[in-house]
């Protein structure tokens, strides 16, 4: 099984700065990677797929880079509705497996 | 457009078996790649994956889970039924079922809204 290592696993950030999130898998994903969005409450809601593509309707705020063990999600410029915890999935490998998650927090 | 809700018992007891229940619409089970996945969340941790069914009955699960978990469609119902044995406390979760396309990345583009069940005498 795939493991995926998040971090840092909290992030304070000032609304309007960037922030840098990190994700790592245990082997190579290729592009098989998904990043999430998850507020109190709420489900998931997919943002990135295949590493660097926005879902639809995404700003463009976010971006998705790296691909086999490395990869990043930022956020180019923290708005109020933002501030929640992020998820990344790899999809190569069976059973598709999620990071613990970063949450971030308004500075 | 696509949606997904849950459905099931928001109680059990030790020993006892879960079934949920996924109904959607906006798409169909017996269509070329789409697939319907269960993934469940305990109070304040992380995102699990637990199983997934596609259109052509090949079903994955979790090795972990693997012994007590069983996966079934419906696709005259739109219905996808998820059974978990010997449920325990540690089970305590929101359970998600959500769609994918096999084609596209097997990753999660619709989620339902999830459905709490807790595990305790």
């Amino acid at each position: 099984e795939i493991v995926m290592t998040q971090s840092p696993a909290t992030l304070s950030v000032s609304p309007g700065e960037r922030a840098t999130l990190s994700c790592r898998a245990s082997q190579s994903v290729s592009s098989n990677l998904a990043w999430y969005q998850q507020k109190p409450g709420q489900a998931p809601r997919l943002l990135i797929y295949g590493a660097s593509t926005r879902a639809t309707g995404i700003p463009a705020r976010f971006s998705g880079s790296g691909s086999g063990t490395e990869f990043t999600l930022t956020i180019s410029s923290l708005q109020s509705e933002d501030f929640a915890v992020y998820y990344c999935q790899q999809y190569n490998n069976w059973p598709h497996t999620f990071g613990q998650g970063t949450k971030l927090e308004i500075k | 457009q696509i949606t997904l809700k849950e459905s099931g018992p928001t109680l059990v007891k030790p020993t006892q078996t879960l079934t949920l229940t996924c109904t959607f619409s906006g798409f169909s089970l017996s269509t070329s790649g789409v697939g319907v996945g269960w993934i469940r969340q305990p109070p304040g941790k992380a995102l699990e994956w637990l199983a997934l069914i596609y259109w052509d009955d090949d079903k994955r699960y979790s090795p972990s889970l693997k012994s007590r978990l069983t996966i079934t469609k419906d696709t005259s119902k739109n219905q996808v039924v998820l059974t978990m044995t010997n449920m325990d406390p540690v089970d305590t979760a929101t359970y998600y079922c959500a769609h994918t396309l096999r084609w596209f990345g097997e990753f999660f583009d619709y989620w339902g809204q999830g459905t709490l069940v807790t595990v305790s005498s």
